[in-house]
């Protein structure tokens, strides 16, 4: 059971555009929500993250927009930049095990 | 500081053989998670541990086992290995308190 559906597969993107990256939960008991970014050959690295209690929330170019309703939220990467090609995983943490649970992932590249 | 180091980096196994992936932080982490991942999958937790002498099983656990016998060492052992083992693995810690996850670098697993 996939219980953090992330989409899409894979995006590319014009330099200077804007890249989304959407995700959908389906256990309401997940109270945390980071977005990990991954490049070749390396671990994944904390991005940004959310709590369910705020709606959005920005660190330079990056933003998550979080809809507790919609169980969704989404990924905002203003003024893309090719140095931001790599691999998007969303995640939700909280339930029995209070561990992560991650997205598939989303391939990012940013034609310069 | 040296963060979440795990060895070896690429490792090759026959079927049935038995191995042990290392994984050592130096941040004082109490939670330490394994992860293995997937083409199009993400990463599934495999074990868990909240603390020395304590671990737990994650989504995909058969076929590995771990211990934790101090704070800093949290080892994961392939009993007999399998092809479906072929993967990329991931260390990851927490401390107390804290909501984001820091990664190893990974260990890429080829069982033939």
């Amino acid at each position: 059971q996939q219980q953090v559906k992330q989409s899409p597969q894979s995006l590319i993107v014009q330099k200077g555009g804007i890249s989304i990256i959407n995700c959908a939960y389906e256990n309401t008991a997940f109270d945390y929500f980071p977005w990990y970014q991954q490049f070749p050959g390396k671990g994944p690295a904390l991005l940004i993250a959310i709590r369910p209690d705020v709606s959005e929330k920005k660190e330079g170019r990056f933003t998550i927009s979080f809809n507790k309703s919609a169980k969704q939220f989404s990924l905002h990467i203003m003024d893309s930049q090719p140095g931001d090609s790599a691999t998007y995983f969303c995640a939700a943490k909280g339930g029995s095990a209070r561990q992560l649970t991650f997205g598939s992932g989303t391939q990012l590249t940013v034609l310069p | 500081n040296a963060g979440v180091t795990q060895t070896p980096k690429f490792q090759v196994l026959k079927t049935g053989q038995s191995m042990t992936l290392q994984c050592a932080q130096d941040m004082n982490h109490e939670y330490m998670s394994w992860y293995r991942q997937d083409p199009g999958m993400g990463l599934r937790l495999i074990h868990y541990s909240v603390g020395a002498g304590i671990t737990d099983q994650g989504e995909v656990p058969n076929g590995y086992n771990v211990s934790r016998s101090t704070t800093e060492d949290f080892p994961l052992r392939l009993l007999s290995a399998a092809p479906s083992q072929t993967s990329v693995y991931f260390c990851a810690s927490r401390g107390q308190g804290r909501w984001g996850y820091t990664f190893g670098s990974g260990t890429r697993l080829t069982v033939v």
